[in-house]
C-alpha cells in the first residue's frame, strides 16, 4: 500500500479566482503520477499521467507541475469556473504495474 | 464508443445475500480492475486482472471474488453481503502499465441492510 496524500480536503473559491492544490507521494522509485477528475453522480475522467521530474501538462485552464525528488504534484485551475466544481483526484501506480493507489481526493466548489 | 460498461447502477441487498457486479469494456484493454470507494476514504483496489485468465487481489480482497474469461468482462461477486460492503463500486481499464490512464465504469452504488 503506497501512501498517497492530498491537501486541502475542500476548497471554495469565487467564480474567475485561481487556485491549486497539492499531491504528495512516495519520492522512492517515482513510476508515474496520475490526476483525475470527478464530479458528482459521474465517474472519474483522467486529466494527466505525469512521469517525468519537471514536466508541466495543461489542458484548458487545469495545469500540473511534477517533482519527483521531493514527491509532490500541484495542480492549478486559472479562472475557476462553476464547471470547475469537482473532486480532484491524485493516484500512484506500484512500480511496473497499473494498480492506483489514490489519495482521498480535494473537492472543489466554485461558487458563482 | 461504449467504454466501459457497469451494471446495475443501484442495488439493494439483504445481508447474506450474493450478487455479481457486471464490468464489460471494449477497448480491448488487458488490465481491468474494481475499486470501491467509501467516504473519507480514497478509492481502494478490491480485485484486478492483467489479462484472461490471470487475477489478483488488491488492497481489500475479502468477500469478494472476481473472474476473467475473456478479455472483455471483469465481473465481481459479493460472496455473502454484509453491511461494511455497503459502498460504491467502480470498474476501471487499462492498456497496460501503470504510466496508461484509467478508463472508469459508470459506477454501482450497493447497499446492504
Amino acid at each position: 500500500i503506497l501512501n498517497v496524500e492530498q491537501s486541502p480536503q475542500s476548497l471554495h473559491v469565487q467564480e474567475g479566482d485561481s487556485t491549486n492544490f497539492t499531491c504528495s507521494f512516495p519520492s522512492s522509485n517515482f513510476y508515474a503520477l496520475h490526476w483525475y477528475r470527478w464530479e458528482t453522480a459521474k465517474s472519474p475522467e483522467a486529466l494527466f499521467v505525469m512521469t517525468l521530474n519537471g514536466d508541466e501538462k495543461k489542458k484548458g485552464r487545469i495545469s500540473a507541475t511534477l517533482n519527483t525528488k521531493e514527491g509532490y504534484s500541484y495542480l492549478y485551475i486559472k479562472g475557476s469556473q462553476p464547471e470547475d466544481s469537482a473532486t480532484y483526484l491524485c493516484a500512484f501506480p506500484e512500480t511496473g504495474a497499473n494498480n492506483l493507489f489514490f489519495g482521498t481526493g480535494t473537492r472543489l466548489t466554485v461558487i458563482p | 464508443n461504449a467504454g466501459v460498461t457497469q451494471t446495475p447502477k443501484f442495488q439493494v441487498l439483504k445481508t447474506g445475500q450474493s450478487m455479481t457486479l457486471q464490468c464489460a469494456q471494449d477497448m480491448n484493454h488487458e488490465y481491468m480492475s474494481w475499486y470501491r470507494q467509501d467516504p473519507g476514504m480514497g478509492l481502494r483496489l478490491i480485485h484486478y486482472s492483467v489479462g484472461a485468465g490471470i487475477t489478483d487481489q488488491g488492497e481489500v480482497p475479502n468477500g469478494y471474488n472476481v473472474s476473467r474469461s475473456t478479455t472483455e468482462d471483469f465481473p465481481l461477486r459479493l460472496l455473502s453481503a454484509a453491511p461494511s460492503q455497503t459502498s460504491v463500486y467502480f470498474c476501471a481499464s487499462s492498456p497496460g502499465t501503470g504510466v496508461k490512464k484509467l478508463f472508469f465504469g459508470s459506477g454501482t452504488q450497493l447497499s446492504v441492510l
